[in-house]
């Protein structure tokens, strides 16, 4: 089976400061066409998920440019150039397997605010 | 707009049954795949089970194969999850989940349902 980690996995930060979330994987996502189906998502407190960025690198729509995605292989960041406040939540990795398909998602990044 | 909307949890005896069901609206729900995703309370999210656009496809993780079925009704625009034999570690907010493909492939979950919260306790 697949193994998710991310570091940290608490993270504290001041409004207007930079944030790096990294996520590995215990095998390549890197598929045959080039893809890395490895997606970040955000869980605000009291919330459902909500999708960040998809395959790796790709912001979702109405995700602020603040947010990006890195990475290839087994090894990922997320990156958030300057803190809000409303971006306190959990943050998760998730990698898609697709024989047979299945998600498994990282233990999830608890960032909040100084 | 896209919604998702999950219902049937409950507190449950351990060893018995539930039903869930997630109501989808606002697209057209027979072309996109589903799945069912939990969390237990204060935990992370964990995968449960994926079904294909007409049901032909499921998958299931393995804390749950052979107690669980996923099944859709598409006339119904209605997805599914029977639960048997549940244990007090299925306890958790079961969220309903439709997923993209890109390139043939799956990629990514786009909507989230609000969560049902399933109870497994004597």
């Amino acid at each position: 089976d697949i193994v998710m980690t991310q570091s940290p996995l608490s993270l504290s930060v001041t409004p207007g400061e930079p944030a790096s979330i990294s996520c590995r994987s215990s095998q390549s996502l890197l598929q045959s066409n080039g893809d890395n189906y490895l997606d970040w998502y955000l869980q605000k407190p009291g919330q459902s998920p909500q999708l960040l960025i998809y395959m790796g690198s790709n912001r979702a729509s109405g995700v602020p440019d603040r947010f990006s995605g890195s990475g290839s292989g087994t090894d990922f960041t997320l990156k958030i150039s300057r803190v809000e406040a409303e971006d306190v939540g959990v943050y998760y990795c998730m990698q898609v397997l697709q024989t047979p398909p299945s998600f498994t998602f990282g233990p999830g990044t608890k960032v909040d605010i100084k | 707009q896209v919604q998702l909307v999950e219902s049937g949890g409950g507190v449950v005896q351990p060893g018995r049954s539930l039903r869930l069901s997630c109501a989808a609206s606002g697209f057209t729900f027979r072309s996109y795949v589903m799945h069912w995703v939990r969390q237990a309370p204060g935990k992370g999210l964990e995968w449960v089970a994926f079904i294909w656009y007409d049901g032909s496809d499921k998958y299931y993780a393995d804390s749950v194969k052979g107690r669980f079925t996923i099944s859709r009704d598409n006339s119904k625009n209605t997805l599914y999850l029977e639960m048997n034999s549940l244990r007090a570690e299925d306890t958790a907010v079961y969220y309903c989940a439709r997923a993209i493909l890109v390139a043939g492939r799956q990629a990514y979950i786009d909507y989230w349902g609000q969560g049902t919260l399933g109870t497994v306790s004597s």
